[in-house]
């Protein structure tokens, strides 16, 4: 079968770091999205990882290792209109594309 | 921002009825899905077109056609409404060149509601 698992919530402190995990269960893996998406908004892209390692844009940054079948988004610096919630999303030949159920960020002051 | 609309982006309606929402777009891209989003469920995928005419199932397609004749234009039909198709539909727009990108442009969302 195929599954993505992602923490339902995470709460952290306004200038700190945080990272949101997902691992993935999937045949014919081709890569590891993120969106972030606000409370009655649409989603929008934030990165995309084909190949194992970092990739970083800015105050963010995703990470994936294609052997553990695992990433995760690395927000820094973290400000209050990042919260948000995120969802990872994994395209494969098996399912075109499956997205977690999502992670609920917030952050307190 | 991508130019993607919806339409309508609030509906309600009655178990039975047919309902058809619409997505249209200005950016030419090749690729066009339609996603469900409820809570705790993330986003699920319904139908996809990779071009005019050319339409797959996704992951919960059943209940759900779809049609493009147009570039710009990919409609999503419920045939005969269902209280378990009330949810937020998305559509979703992906640039191509030699093969199908990634990023995905979501349009504002249609909120469904079947009584």
């Amino acid at each position: 079968g195929q599954s993505l698992e992602q923490p339902s919530e995470v709460t952290a402190v306004e200038g700190a770091i945080v990272q949101i995990n997902c691992t993935y269960q999937t045949s014919g893996f081709y890569g590891l999205s993120w969106y972030q998406q606000h409370d009655g908004g649409a989603p929008t892209f934030l990165s995309y990882n084909g190949l194992d390692g970092l990739e970083e844009t800015g105050r963010f940054s995703s990470f994936l290792s294609r052997s553990d079948s695992y990433g995760y988004l690395l927000l820094q610096e973290l400000q209050m209109k990042d919260s948000a919630s995120y969802f990872c999303a994994v395209y494969s030949s098996a399912s075109k594309i499956i997205f977690g159920s999502g992670t609920r960020l917030s952050i307190r002051p | 921002d991508a130019g993607i609309t919806q339409s309508p982006r609030h509906k309600v309606t009655e178990t039975g009825t047919p309902v058809t929402l619409r997505c249209h777009q200005t950016e030419n891209h090749r690729y066009m899905y339609w996603y469900r989003q409820d809570p705790g469920h993330g986003l699920r995928l319904i139908h996809y077109s990779y071009g005019v005419k050319d339409t797959d199932k996704g992951e919960v397609s059943d209940g759900y056609s779809v049609s493009r004749s147009k570039t710009e234009d990919f409609l999503l039909t419920l045939e005969s409404a269902t209280s378990s198709q009330t949810s937020v539909y998305f559509c979703a727009i992906s640039e191509s060149r030699d093969r199908e990108s990634y990023e995905q442009f979501f349009g504002p969302g249609t909120r469904l509601t079947v009584l």
